[in-house]
């Protein structure tokens, strides 16, 4: 099976711009989860998504929002991006139990998106 | 005082040592994650556990819920076992990670 895959891999953005982030999961796997990490901050936790329903979330503001689709595909959007949003983005994926709270299983994670923000 | 604390947070050893890593949280959890990332930012998940203890390979995961403790162990160390090593607590509804133990394994 093809891994987590996210795209794009690279981005550069200006202050006051918008932005929207792509994560395919594992072929079968219908939780998708987001991360920021920063060198400050390390891995915070954004949200997780579950047949197209947000299941749980992160500490962020409201200018980070996320949606997933019918196929378990996700994006991440975040809006008026400021220069602390510059993170390496993660999203991760895992097979989704509906009975659960969710990430109780192990998450398979896709190479990332780095953000720039100038 | 973090949710999550990870000790130590910078680990050198030489290879075949064996190898500790600490994870104390403060909060209630359903379930504790043990993460590896390496230089290139790739993220693998290593353990997921609730309870008792799990084994994969030369690694060894821990949970004490009483004490809420968790270890991770690697036996036989390598250089190429070099990476940072993080902790992540599901609680209500979120994950909570640690900073992150920094493992440099020498020849």
């Amino acid at each position: 099976k093809a891994g987590v895959t996210q795209t794009p891999r690279y981005l550069i953005k200006t202050r006051g711009q918008q932005v929207t982030l792509s994560c395919s999961p594992i072929s079968g796997h219908r939780s998708v989860s987001w991360y920021q990490q920063t060198p400050g901050q390390g891995l915070q936790f954004l949200f997780e998504y579950f047949s197209e329903t947000q299941r749980n979330k992160g500490n962020f503001p409201g200018r980070f929002s996320g949606r997933q689709f019918s196929n378990s595909r996700s994006e991440m959007n975040v809006s008026t991006l400021e220069l602390g949003d510059s993170a390496l983005y993660l999203c991760a994926s895992s097979p989704g139990t509906s009975g659960s709270q969710g990430l109780q299983e192990t998450q398979y994670f896709g190479p990332g998106t780095r953000l720039l923000v100038l | 005082k973090n949710e999550v604390e990870q000790s130590p947070q910078n680990l050198t050893a030489q290879e075949g040592e064996f190898i500790t890593i600490n994870c104390s949280y403060s909060v209630g959890i359903s379930a504790l994650h043990w993460l590896q990332q390496h230089p290139g930012g790739g993220i693998v998940s290593l353990f997921m556990l609730s309870s008792g203890k799990k084994k994969h390979g030369r690694l060894i995961a821990t949970i004490n819920i009483q004490e809420k403790h968790s270890s991770l162990h690697i036996t036989a160390s390598h250089p190429r076992d070099s990476a940072v090593y993080i902790c992540a607590v599901k609680g209500a509804q979120k994950l909570v990670f640690g900073q992150g133990t920094r493992l440099t394994i020498n020849p």
